[in-house]
């Protein structure tokens, strides 16, 4: 099993791009989840999925967007980038957020934006 | 909405010395899971606490959840500089997951 696994690993935006960030994972999990990370803090949620079809706001979903056609697939798609989504990008996912289930995360995708 | 908080933010101790998080949820918690994140990586799972009161030993690493399952602490003994990360607790809220800000540990050789 490759566990979750994002594309690209790097990516420099000029201001105004837009680009998506590809997360697949083959673990079967329902849920899945993007979040950010920014130099030295923690983690925040950008969004969510419970299932295919199903997406949901996280705490700082502004600037983002994000499909879920099928269980493996969840891209995150960044519009008019601005350089305050310079940041460190983790896909994750799960079986169910409920006791017993933990949350397994990508490697990252680190993006500058410039 | 739920906050984690987690003190302290940072900690620079001595190889051989002591280390302990602490983390405090603004609600009561089914669950609280911690993670490890070293320089460079991504999180990786290490321990869930259920039960009021808990307490789980990794070798060196020692977890608590408390009695009112709000809190919980890792404590790591004699710490090592593969101790060297950030560690971040979470506990679920509805269909997320909400994590402290971590603490980053570092170790001096």
């Amino acid at each position: 099993n490759a566990g979750v696994t994002q594309t690209p690993k790097f990516r420099i935006l000029k201001i105004g791009q837009s680009m998506t960030l590809q997360c697949t994972q083959d673990m079967n999990h329902n849920y899945m989840y993007w979040y950010r990370q920014d130099p030295g803090m923690g983690l925040k949620l950008i969004y969510y999925s419970v299932g295919a079809g199903i997406t949901d706001k996280g705490e700082v979903p502004n600037g983002y967007n994000v499909s879920r056609s099928t269980t493996e697939d969840f891209p995150l798609r960044l519009e008019l980038a601005a350089p305050s989504q310079t940041s460190v990008y983790f896909c994750a996912s799960s079986y169910s957020i409920r006791t017993g289930n933990t949350i397994y995360f990508g490697e990252g995708s680190w993006l500058t934006v410039v | 909405g739920q906050q984690v908080m987690q003190i302290p933010q940072y900690q620079h101790v001595q190889e051989g010395e002591d280390f302990t998080t602490y983390c405090n949820s603004s609600t009561t918690l089914s669950n609280i899971q911690w993670y490890k994140q070293r320089p460079g990586g991504h999180p990786v799972f290490l321990i869930q606490l259920v039960k009021s009161g808990e307490v789980k030993k990794q070798k060196r690493l020692t977890f608590q959840f408390g009695e009112a399952k709000k809190n919980s602490s890792l404590h790591i003994t004699a710490t090592q500089t593969t101790d060297v990360g950030t560690y971040f607790c979470a506990g679920p809220a509805g269909n997320m997951l909400t994590f402290g800000g971590g603490t980053r540990l570092m170790v001096k050789p």
